[in-house]
C-alpha cells in the first residue's frame, strides 16, 4: 500500500462543473496536508493547506479533511479550462522531520469547454 | 513577496562538465529544499537546509553537492552527472521546517545531461 494514494485520472470535468479530487493516506497520525497544482512543464504551486478536520475554503477551492477516515479531498467549483493541470496531494507523517512530504502520484484534471 | 527564484531556467551539460544551479528567496524563510522531479512523477526530496545547516541528505549521490551561503541563497553544484540525472530541479522554501510550515516552490531548472 502506498503512503499517499490519488487516482491518476485523467478526471474529465465540464466547464462550470465541480471537480472532486480525493487523496487517502496510510499514517493515521499524519498532521498536515497540502494540495499543489502543477501545470505541464511548470513547478508545483501551493493551493491549500489544511490541518484540522472539516472544510477550508479559499475562493473556488475547498479542502476537506477527515482524519478518522484518513482522506483529504479538494473541490474545485465552477471549473475553468485554466484549472486543467495535475493536482498533487502532499502529507506530512508524524515520523517526518525536517518538513519532508509524502506526495501522491497526482491526479490529472482536464476541464472541457 | 512570496517568490522563490531559480537560475538558469534551462541547462544542458555534458557528463564531464561542472555547473551550478542557484536559488534565492527573500521571504525571510529559514528552511530551503532541493527536489528532483522526473516526468509524470511527484517531486523527490534531495536535501534540506535549516538555518543554513544541512539537515537532510536523502542518500543523494556525491555528484550533487549542495551549498547554502546565507539564509537567502541555495546552490546545487553538479559534477560528472549521468544522462539519468536529466530532470526538473526544484528549489523550495518554508518559514521553518516542521509539520505546519507551507513550502513554496521556485519555477525550477530543466536540466539535460548529454
Amino acid at each position: 500500500q502506498k503512503e499517499v494514494e490519488q487516482n491518476s485520472g485523467p478526471l474529465s470535468v465540464p466547464e462550470g462543473a465541480i471537480a472532486s479530487l480525493n487523496c487517502t493516506y496510510s499514517d493515521r497520525g499524519s498532521q498536515s496536508f497540502f494540495w499543489y497544482r502543477q501545470y505541464s512543464g511548470k513547478s508545483p504551486e501551493l493551493i491549500m493547506s489544511i490541518y484540522s478536520n472539516g472544510d477550508k475554503e479559499d475562493g473556488r477551492f475547498t479542502a476537506q479533511l477527515n482524519k478518522a477516515s484518513q482522506y483529504v479531498s479538494l473541490l474545485i467549483r465552477d471549473s475553468q479550462p485554466s484549472d486543467s493541470a495535475t493536482y498533487l496531494c502532499a502529507v506530512r507523517r508524524t515520523t517526518d522531520s525536517w518538513g519532508k512530504f509524502q506526495f501522491g502520484a497526482g491526479t490529472q484534471v482536464v476541464v472541457t469547454p | 513577496d512570496t517568490e522563490v527564484t531559480q537560475t538558469p531556467k534551462h541547462l544542458v551539460m555534458g557528463m564531464t562538465n561542472k555547473k551550478s544551479l542557484k536559488c534565492e528567496q527573500h521571504m525571510g524563510h529559514r528552511a530551503m529544499y532541493w527536489y528532483k522531479q522526473k516526468a509524470k512523477k511527484p517531486p523527490e526530496l534531495m536535501f534540506v537546509y535549516s538555518y543554513e545547516k544541512l539537515s537532510i541528505n536523502e542518500s543523494v549521490p556525491s555528484r550533487f553537492s549542495p551549498e547554502c551561503p546565507n539564509s537567502s541563497l541555495l546552490n546545487l553544484h553538479l559534477h560528472a552527472l549521468q544522462p539519468e540525472d536529466s530532470a526538473l530541479y526544484l528549489c523550495a522554501s518554508s518559514q521553518k521546517t516542521g509539520t505546519y510550515n507551507e513550502q513554496f516552490f521556485g519555477p525550477g531548472t530543466r536540466l539535460t545531461v548529454l
